[in-house]
């Protein structure tokens, strides 16, 4: 059974930092590129950051670049997002989602992340 | 302001049958394939169509997707309950500016 947990969300002061970790299991990570995408209260699912499966090309979406950094490690079955510099604007439930063909095949249940004072 | 457009929401009642389109540009829908993701109501979305109009195993055949040019259409037939759900279309999109994953706003469908 294909299997995607993340972690590492919680509460955290605007200016602060987080770092979130996605666990894998049940299908060869290390044949995927893996994404994180995000979805602000009540509002529609928003793309964040793609790595392949070798770390060869990472890729970020505007409204996060110089602020995220993704990684993996193959070895562990593992995704990360250090997220520094955190505004308000980036609560948001995000999930890792491992991708292969120009889709999104597997999901995770996210982790709730809220900015505030 | 998504890269992709979609209609807010739909209706339809159960057993009719509903469409909702996703329109984009020649950076996106126009030159990839486009691929479609359903949600429920408090859970993670899921994969319905690829490829354009591929279904992963599992998904039923009253699920179906075209493409045409810059546009892209999820097609839902024999509307039941359970599909009631936040549908989102999502393809990349590669310009001079950046290359990213691009994802609708979604469509809220509701089965009357």
């Amino acid at each position: 059974e294909v299997q995607l947990v993340e972690s590492g969300g919680g509460l955290v002061k605007p200016g602060g930092s987080l770092r979130l970790s996605c666990a894998a299991s049940g299908f060869t990570f290390s044949s995927y590129s893996m994404n994180w995408v995000r979805q602000a209260p009540g509002k529609g699912l928003e793309w964040v950051s793609s790595i392949s499966s070798s770390s060869s090309y990472i890729y970020y979406a505007d409204s996060v670049k110089g602020r995220f950094t993704i990684s993996r490690d193959n070895a562990k079955n593992s995704l990360y997002l250090q997220m520094n510099s955190l505004r308000a604007e980036d609560t948001a439930v995000y999930y890792c989602a491992g991708e292969s063909r120009g889709k999104f095949d597997y999901w995770g249940q996210g982790t709730l992340v809220t900015v505030s004072s | 302001q998504s890269v992709l457009t979609q209609p807010p929401s739909v209706s339809a009642a159960p057993g009719q049958k509903v469409t909702i389109s996703c329109s984009g540009s020649s950076s996106n829908i126009g030159n990839n394939y486009v691929s479609w993701y359903q949600q429920l109501p408090g859970t993670a979305p899921k994969l319905l169509i690829y490829d354009n109009n591929k279904r992963p195993s599992g998904i039923p055949d009253r699920f179906s997707g075209s493409k045409s040019g810059t546009s892209a259409t999820l097609g839902i037939t024999g509307l039941q309950t359970g599909d009631e759900a936040d549908y989102y279309c999502g393809t990349w999109d590669s310009s001079l500016s950046a290359e990213r994953w691009v994802f609708g706003g979604g469509t809220k469908l509701t089965v009357l």
